[in-house]
């Protein structure tokens, strides 16, 4: 399989904490890109990091990627019981057309 | 209304049935993809689909087959369903960048939960 792996699998944090979640992955990629999930929904995009791209933000997220150990992270910030849900990382390979999906990470929030 | 709609959301059936999943597009993407999702192994591709005329098997397609009967849609069968098919079945699609033609991120529809009994 060529999924990727998130990790931790379950985080629990209080408000205004910030979360962490990492992501690796095993083959060489176009970009890589973060989702949310919220319990009984389909995912949503929240952000795209190109390979020859280190970093990137989008408001309170943060995104690194380091394609030479194969890892990315997200970083949430002052986080709020809103941001309760799973996180997944998936990575769209130089070759190929498909995407692999991470594990997910379980992040919960409490107010 | 969603860009990308399941239907249907729910469905217990019993094992040996065929059955059915559809999945339509408002946003004029060529590329669909049907996913799996178990607890605890994320999402796993089914099949997937570049234009009306393109079928290819994902990581997983024992067991299922697929229909592009339109740009905007996408079924997905059960031929004849067993209990280890129980999951949650999303549909997705994505574009390409212009002109480097990378993959866009991906929009989902909200899933089909389907139990095999």
């Amino acid at each position: 399989s060529q999924q990727g792996e998130e990790d931790p699998q379950a985080l629990s944090i209080q408000e205004g904490e910030n979360a962490t979640m990492n992501c690796s992955y095993k083959t060489s990629i176009n970009n890589l890109q973060w989702y949310r999930q919220n319990s009984g929904r389909g995912l949503v995009h929240l952000i795209l990091i190109r390979s020859n791209e280190r970093e990137k933000h989008s408001g309170r997220l943060r995104v690194t990627l380091d394609t030479s150990k194969k890892s990315s992270s997200l970083l949430i910030t002052a986080s709020r019981a809103a941001d309760t849900a799973s996180y997944f990382c998936a990575t769209a390979p130089n070759t190929g057309n498909q995407f692999y999906f991470g594990t997910g990470t379980s992040l919960t929030v409490i107010p | 209304d969603a860009d990308v709609t399941q239907t249907p959301r729910n469905r217990i059936t019993k094992t040996g049935k065929r059955i059915m999943l559809e999945c339509s597009q408002t946003k004029g993407h060529d590329r669909m993809y049907w996913y799996r999702q178990d607890p605890g192994l994320g999402l796993r591709l089914i099949y997937y689909s570049f234009d009306v005329k393109d079928i290819n098997k994902g990581e997983i397609s024992d067991g299922y087959s697929v229909s592009r009967q339109a740009q905007a849609k996408f079924s997905l069968s059960l031929e004849s369903a067993i209990p280890n098919q129980t999951a949650l079945y999303f549909c997705a699609t994505n574009g390409l960048t212009r002109p480097l033609r990378s993959n866009q991120p991906q929009h989902f529809g909200d899933g089909t939960r389907l139990s095999i009994l």
